[in-house]
């Protein structure tokens, strides 16, 4: 069965540190991958999404960059973080182009 | 006016009620259509998928599309103090090229089964 794993569960970065996210899949290969922010009362927003290794398609303008090195690898990084990165950040593959299955998730907060 | 509407609630119901939790949206070209669970601090997990209109049913589950009406719902029979969580609709269809599908997320609402 497939797993996904991400790490770290959570996170307290000040205000201008880098960030590093990371997202792993098992048990599939070739997967399309995701990564998605809830803030509080916004719901879920699309960042990024992957459907291959290097490609990359952002969805929101922002100081966030995302890199697939591997196939079922994703990872999410800031060179300087903002206080409105704080909230909670899940990554998500899927078999295809329907179905979405999350991760645990990372609770970022930026002080 | 958003694409995907869905109440907030907070919702209160008791052990063993009928819960209806419903999402509405614009886009007529959504097809497919997801409820997802989502319990505090941790990810969503996908409860649901169905295609199209239709009725789909899983255990005490129940999704309902009606695509005439830009409507779906997800019933909850015999509700259990297990099911409170956040309950999150998405939806998703061609976009104006026709090749990449991404997940239209409702805001979510959150469910408190009392015992």
């Amino acid at each position: 069965s497939q797993t996904i794993h991400q790490w770290p569960a959570t996170l307290v970065q000040p205000v201008g540190s880098p960030l590093s996210l990371e997202c792993t899949v098992e048990g599939t290969s070739n997967p399309n991958l995701y990564w998605y922010r809830q803030a509080a009362g916004r719901g879920l927003q699309l960042l990024f999404y992957s459907v291959g290794i290097g490609q990359i398609s952002s969805e929101v303008p922002q100081n966030l960059s995302a890199s697939r090195p591997q196939d079922r690898q994703f990872i999410l990084s800031s060179k300087k973080l903002l206080l409105s990165d704080s909230g909670f950040y899940l990554c998500a593959w899927g078999p295809g182009l329907i179905e979405q299955y999350f991760g645990p998730g990372t609770r970022l907060t930026v002080t | 006016q958003k694409e995907v509407e869905q109440d907030p609630g907070p919702l209160s119901v008791p052990e063993g009620a009928i819960v209806s939790l419903n999402c509405t949206y614009s886009n007529s070209a959504f097809q497919y259509f997801m409820w997802y669970r989502q319990y505090s601090r941790k990810g969503p997990e996908l409860l649901m998928y169905t295609y199209s209109s239709g009725n789909k049913e899983d255990g005490r589950f129940t999704a309902q599309v009606d695509k005439s009406s830009k409507y779906i719902s997800l019933f909850i029979r015999d509700s259990q103090p297990s099911d409170s969580a956040t309950y999150l609709c998405a939806m998703s269809g061609p976009n104006s090229g026709g090749s990449n599908y991404k997940l239209t997320f409702g805001k979510g609402t959150l469910l408190t089964v009392n015992p």
